[in-house]
C-alpha cells in the first residue's frame, strides 16, 4: 500500500492563479480531510468527506473547494489563490468517522504552497 | 469553536534529558491523542488515551489523560536525537472531525 499520497509536494502561484491539490488513499478508507499548517497555528482543518459524494466544512474553509467523487480520491481546489494561503497542507484519511475516536488519522507527506 | 492550548511552544534540550508538554482545552474531550511530526513528513500517531485518568505508555513515552478530560500529558524520558520533531495534541469531542493543538517544536542538543 502506498497509503495517502499527495502531489505536488511543491507549488509556487501568482496571486489570482486557481490550482488543484490531488489526494488519493489506496487503503479504502471512508473518511478523508484536508489540514493547512501554519507556523504557531498547528494544524486547522480546511474540508472533510465521511464517503463518496459527501463533504463539510472544517475550521477555514473560506477560498477553497473540494469534492469526493470516488472513495480513493479526495482534491482540493484554491479558486483564487491568495498570499494567506501560503502553507503546508496535509491530506488524511481514516477507516470511518467512528475511527477518529481510535486516533488512526494517516497522513501525506504534505504539499507546500506559496502564493507570490 | 474547540481549541487546544498546548505548552510549551518550543523545548531546547540536552540529549538524556526528559521532556514535559501538555495541552489543555476550555472543552471536554473523549479521546485525546499524541502526534509527533518529523521534518518534511506528515504527522504520525503516537498515543490514544480514552478514558479521563488513563496513563498510557508507548516505549520512552508516557501520556495521561487529564481527570477533568480538559487536559492531557506527554513525557518523554531520556531523549535521543530521533526525538527531535513536532509533537502535536489533538482531541476529539464526538463531532467527525480531530482538533489539534500548535505544537511543541523539540530540539535536542547532542
Amino acid at each position: 500500500n502506498a497509503g495517502v499520497t499527495q502531489t505536488p509536494k511543491f507549488q509556487v502561484l501568482k496571486t489570482g492563479q486557481s490550482m488543484t491539490l490531488q489526494c488519493a488513499q489506496d487503503m479504502n478508507h471512508e473518511y478523508m480531510s484536508w489540514y493547512r499548517q501554519d507556523p504557531g497555528m498547528g494544524l486547522r482543518l480546511i474540508h472533510y468527506s465521511v464517503g463518496a459524494g459527501i463533504t463539510d466544512q472544517g475550521e477555514v474553509p473560506n477560498g477553497y473547494n473540494v469534492s469526493r467523487s470516488t472513495t480513493e480520491d479526495f482534491p482540493l481546489r484554491l479558486l483564487s489563490a491568495a498570499p494567506s494561503q501560503t502553507s503546508v497542507y496535509f491530506c488524511a484519511s481514516s477507516y470511518g468517522p467512528y475511527d477518529l475516536n481510535t486516533g488512526e488519522l494517516f497522513f501525506g507527506e504534505g504539499s507546500r504552497l506559496t502564493v507570490l | 469553536g474547540q481549541q487546544l492550548n498546548q505548552s510549551p511552544q518550543s523545548m531546547f534540550i540536552q540529549e538524556g534529558e526528559d521532556v514535559s508538554m501538555n495541552c489543555t482545552s476550555s472543552s471536554i474531550f473523549n479521546t485525546w491523542l499524541w502526534y509527533k511530526q518529523d521534518p518534511g513528513e506528515g504527522p504520525v500517531l503516537l498515543i490514544a488515551l480514552y478514558k479521563a485518568g488513563e496513563l498510557t505508555s508507548n516505549g520512552r513515552l508516557t501520556a495521561q489523560f487529564g481527570i477533568t478530560r480538559k487536559d492531557s500529558f506527554l513525557n518523554i524520558s531520556a531523549s535521543i536525537p530521533s526525538d527531535v520533531g513536532i509533537y502535536f495534541c489533538a482531541g476529539h469531542g464526538g463531532a467527525q472531525k480531530l482538533v489539534f493543538g500548535q505544537g511543541t517544536r523539540l530540539t535536542i542538543n547532542p
